[in-house]
């Protein structure tokens, strides 16, 4: 069975500090994805990543970034300099395949991000 | 263009009433999901629409009745809900066409039940 664990409920920064976000996951598939997903108080899952299985390479993007390392089944999400938006619910995913039935996504149980002026 | 819409935004509903909540999306994508989210908790995969043919189904109770009309709309009927069903309401969808893909999600409809 799959699981992912964010062992960090719930976190709390000023604003332009640096916060990364942990992220652990299981499985016993050899081809799988990565996401990180961001959940603003108005409810909707935004998409931020995703990363397959077969690429470690670390990602950037503005002051987000992201580093993969399959050796410890980790995904971790990095926010540079920290801004009051950033504040949201994130959730790292792990999706497993269906063979044409659709995708089902294991959520972590979500990190808080509190970004305070 | 990623957008999944949702309505109604927000839905107060008794215990015996019958309401409908509804998603489209127009990206092409063909396989569409319910979840269920409580308070800080992760969503809870519901239904999965495959094709317009429902694939998955994880042990929802009957008085949640999923529809899938065309390629682009996805419903949520519901009917003699309980309090404890209240929650936001998320649609996705994803190309449906490969092993692994990216879900969209929609803004929700939060759903509180009287």
């Amino acid at each position: 069975a799959q699981k992912v664990t964010q062992a960090q409920t719930e976190i709390s920064v000023v604003e332009k500090e640096d916060v990364t976000l942990d992220c652990v996951y299981e499985t016993r598939d050899t081809t799988y994805y990565l996401f990180w997903y961001k959940q603003p108080p108005s409810g909707e899952l935004v998409f931020l990543i995703r990363r397959n299985s077969f690429d470690e390479q670390n990602e950037i993007s503005g002051r987000y970034s992201w580093n993969f390392q399959k050796s410890t089944s980790s995904f971790n999400f990095t926010i540079t300099a920290s801004q009051v938006v950033d504040s949201a619910v994130y959730f790292c995913a792990l999706s497993e395949s269906f063979h044409n039935a659709g995708n089902m996504l294991t959520f972590g149980g979500g990190t808080r991000l509190m970004v305070k002026p | 263009d990623t957008e999944v819409t949702q309505t109604p935004k927000h839905l107060v509903m008794g215990m015996t009433n019958k309401k409908s909540l509804k998603c489209e999306q127009h990206m092409g994508h063909r396989a569409m999901y319910w979840y269920k989210q409580k308070a800080k908790k992760p969503p809870e995969l519901m239904f999965v629409y495959s094709y317009e043919k429902l694939s998955i189904n994880e042990s929802v109770p009957s008085r949640f009745s999923p529809e899938c009309p065309n390629s682009s709309l996805l419903n949520l009927h519901l009917h003699a809900l309980q309090p404890e069903d209240s929650a936001l309401y998320l649609c996705a969808s994803s190309q449906g066409n490969s092993e692994l893909e990216t879900q969209y999600f929609g803004p929700g409809t939060r759903l509180l039940v009287l």
